[in-house]
């Protein structure tokens, strides 16, 4: 009963591979993102998808391409892996706003420990 | 200098202290303050939501928000070994579309101990 989970857990591969990262939520939200988490544990926003259109592009670099097939998954695919690409990368999703003032929590999920050699 | 400052730790209090955890910013546009927890190898999750300035109590767990001064505080009573985690604080602008773009501390390692 995983609300939200990724694919793999971990990943390890050398510099210059391409690699891709998928996530999934059972809980019905429009609203998917991806994080960076780097060694120091800065969390960090990279993407976000709603109802499959993208809706926030950080600065990131071309290498990473986001896709979003229906709204229940969000994939990370990965070209020419760089030693600075190892981190821990988190998918969290989120439901529609209640109002002008709410808050729509964002639900992580377990993260994919990618290393780059 | 980040938009968020979080001191990293790690803070090691004995079992039954009361904790400080806090953050400063400097973006005067965020509304919205969240802390997260983060048990090690997990994904973070929600602990306390705060709109504007104020205080928000839940259980053990009490957050503050002092806009004037941009700083926030969560404070953890009776703490147990099994708060031990990092805690994140995170913060976002006025929503204006469907998602809420965070802005996260470096988060504060807390260990509890016996």
């Amino acid at each position: 009963d995983t609300a939200v989970s990724q694919t793999p857990k971990y990943l390890v591969t050398q510099m210059g591979n391409d690699k891709s990262i998928k996530c999934e939520q059972n809980l019905g939200h429009d609203t998917m993102y991806w994080y960076k988490q780097d060694s120091k544990k800065f969390l960090k926003i990279m993407f976000s998808y709603n109802n499959k259109e993208l809706i926030i592009n950080e600065t990131v670099p071309n290498r990473f391409s986001p896709k979003s097939p229906d709204k229940a998954h969000l994939n990370l695919h990965i070209n020419s892996l760089e030693l600075g690409d190892s981190a821990v990368y988190f998918c969290a999703s989120s439901p529609p706003l209640a109002g002008p003032n709410s808050y729509n929590e964002q639900f992580f999920g377990p993260g994919t420990r990618l290393t780059v050699l | 200098q980040k938009e968020v400052e979080q001191d990293p730790g790690p803070l090691s209090v004995p079992e039954g202290a009361i904790v400080s955890l806090n953050c400063t910013y400097s973006n005067s546009a965020f509304q919205y303050f969240m802390w997260y927890r983060q048990y090690s190898r997990k994904g973070p999750e929600l602990l306390m939501y705060t709109y504007s300035s104020g205080n928000k109590e839940d259980g053990r767990f009490t957050a503050q928000v002092d806009k004037s001064s941009k700083y926030i505080s969560l404070f953890i009573r009776d703490s147990q070994p099994s708060d031990s985690a990092t805690y994140l604080c995170a913060m976002s602008a006025r929503n204006t579309g469907t998602a809420s773009k965070l802005t996260f501390g470096t988060g504060t390692r807390l260990q509890v101990t016996l």
